[in-house]
């Protein structure tokens, strides 16, 4: 089974639309860490936010925000008023915090979003 | 700061070539990681070094071997390449010391194999 979930494997949707992707994660640890990352169409990986497992508050970042859910296993990401640029490849991983899955960082296997004009 | 270098960017082999990818980091991270991407499949784990010293195989380790050879470099190798290992591979770090921390990616390799 899947550690990290993202259902949504592509997303379309035109400039200015709120766009929410998706990510569940599995887990038995109590402690652990999720992570946003961003791949845009030059291929590159680019980090966006991490969320330790104590902390549920949500966080908005400009027109990002995340919303962090522990009673159903989620760290949704939403885009306001979404632009072109942030067409890319979305990925949530997590890291857990010890036994045999120690160090290891799993991925979702992404969400593609495109943002037509 | 260069932070995660990953050579060569690009590479072609014909089936049955052997190659070396490698890997180095300046931030000081003990833990290094290899993950090859493919579509629709996302970035799977090859395989991992917590610290330096130690190696553990992730969900595809089959056709591939590492070494660490400091606390810096990570180096992936394919000592018989067969075209199901065309890919891109990238190369991260970071410092699971700090757990909460994220991992740093190198550029990426693109590898065909013929």
């Amino acid at each position: 089974a899947q550690k990290v979930t993202q259902a949504q494997t592509e997303i379309s949707v035109v400039e200015k639309e709120d766009v929410t992707l998706d990510c569940v994660y599995e887990t038995r640890d109590t402690t652990y860490y999720l992570f946003w990352y961003k791949q845009p169409p030059s291929g590159e990986l680019v980090f966006l936010i991490r969320r330790n497992s104590f902390d549920e508050q949500n966080e908005i970042s400009g027109r990002y925000s995340w919303n962090f859910q522990k009673s159903t296993s989620s760290f949704n990401f939403t885009i306001t008023a979404s632009q072109v640029v942030d067409s890319a490849v979305y990925f949530c991983a997590l890291s857990e915090s010890g036994g045999s899955t120690l160090g290891r960082l799993y991925f979702g296997r992404g969400t593609q979003l495109t943002v037509w004009p | 700061n260069a932070g995660v270098t990953q050579t060569p960017k690009f590479q072609v082999l014909k089936t049955g070539q052997s190659m070396t990818l490698q890997c180095a980091q300046d931030m000081n991270h003990n833990s290094m990681y290899w993950y090859r991407q493919d579509p629709g499949m996302g970035l799977r784990l090859i395989y991992y070094s917590a610290s330096e010293g130690t190696t553990d195989k992730g969900e595809v380790p089959n056709g591939y071997n590492v070494s660490r050879l400091n606390k810096r470099e990570f180096s992936l190798r394919l000592e018989s390449a067969a075209p199901s290992q065309t890919s891109v591979y990238f190369c991260a770090s970071r410092d699971f010391r700090l757990r909460n921390t994220e991992a740093f990616f190198g550029q990426g390799t693109r590898l065909t194999v013929v």
